[in-house]
C-alpha cells in the first residue's frame, strides 16, 4: 500500500477564500482521523471518523471548519472562509480497528496551508 | 497536549543513550505510544505499550508504569539522525483517538 496520501501538500491562499485538503487512507482502515500541528499547540485532533461516521469533532475549531467522508477510501477538510490563523500543516491519519492489526496510526505527509 | 507533559529538547551526544520521560493523566486508557517525527516530515509509529514494562525494539526501548501515569522512551547508542522531536501519546477507552503531548526536541551532537 501506498500509505497515507495528502493533497495538496503546500497550499497558500488569501484571507477569505476556501481551502479543500485531501486524504486517501490506507485500504482497509476503518479509523480516519484529521490532525493540526503548529508551533504553539503542538499536534490536536481536529475530527475523526469511524466506518465513514464522523465520531468525534470536538476539536474543530469553528464553524468555519467543516470535514466529510463520503466513502471509505476518501476524506476532504474545509476551511471556508479561511483565516491568517488558521495556517499550520495538516495531518491526515488512518488505523485498524483495536485489535485487528497493529494499533498504530499511520499520517500521510501533510498539507502545508499558508493563509496570508 | 492537554494531560500530557514531556520536555520540550534535550540535547545528548552521539553514541550516548537518552531517555525521554512523558507523564499523562487519563480517567480511561488503553495504550501509550510513541511517535518520531523529523522537520518537515509526517510523525512516524515507533512504539506502543500497553501493559505495565519494557517493551524493546532494536536501539529503542518504551517503558509503561499505568499506576503512575509514566512512560518513558529510552535510545540507545545514539546517531545523528536521531535528531527528531518525539512525540508521546495516549489511546483512551472511547474510539481509536491518539491524544499528543508537545513533543521533545532531541538535538545529537557529535
Amino acid at each position: 500500500d501506498a500509505g497515507v496520501i495528502q493533497s495538496p501538500r503546500h497550499e497558500v491562499t488569501e484571507m477569505g477564500q476556501e481551502v479543500t485538503l485531501r486524504c486517501k487512507p490506507i485500504s482497509g482502515h476503518d479509523y480516519l482521523f484529521w490532525y493540526r500541528q503548529t508551533m504553539m499547540r503542538g499536534l490536536e485532533l481536529l475530527i475523526y471518523f469511524n466506518n465513514n461516521v464522523p465520531i468525534d469533532d470536538s476539536g474543530m475549531p469553528e464553524d468555519r471548519f467543516s470535514a466529510k467522508m463520503p466513502n471509505a477510501s476518501f476524506s476532504t477538510l474545509k476551511i471556508q472562509p479561511s483565516e491568517p490563523r488558521d495556517s499550520a500543516v495538516y495531518f491526515c491519519a488512518s488505523s485498524n480497528v483495536p485489535g485487528q492489526g497493529g494499533p498504530e496510526a499511520f499520517f500521510g505527509q501533510g498539507t502545508r496551508l499558508t493563509v496570508v | 497536549g492537554q494531560n500530557i507533559d514531556q520536555p520540550t529538547e534535550m540535547t545528548a551526544t552521539e553514541g550516548a543513550i537518552v531517555q525521554i520521560n512523558c507523564t499523562y493523566q487519563t480517567s480511561g486508557f488503553n495504550g501509550l505510544f510513541w511517535y518520531q517525527q523529523h522537520a518537515g516530515e509526517a510523525p512516524t509509529f515507533l512504539s506502543y505499550n500497553v501493559l505495565d514494562g519494557l517493551e524493546e525494539k532494536g536501539r529503542f526501548s518504551s517503558f509503561l508504569s499505568r499506576s503512575k501515569g509514566y512512560s518513558y522512551l529510552l535510545l540507545k547508542e545514539l546517531q545523528m539522525k536521531d535528531s527528531a522531536s518525539y512525540l508521546c501519546a495516549w489511546r483512551g477507552n472511547a474510539g481509536n483517538m491518539l491524544t499528543f503531548g508537545g513533543g521533545t526536541r532531541l538535538m545529537v551532537k557529535p
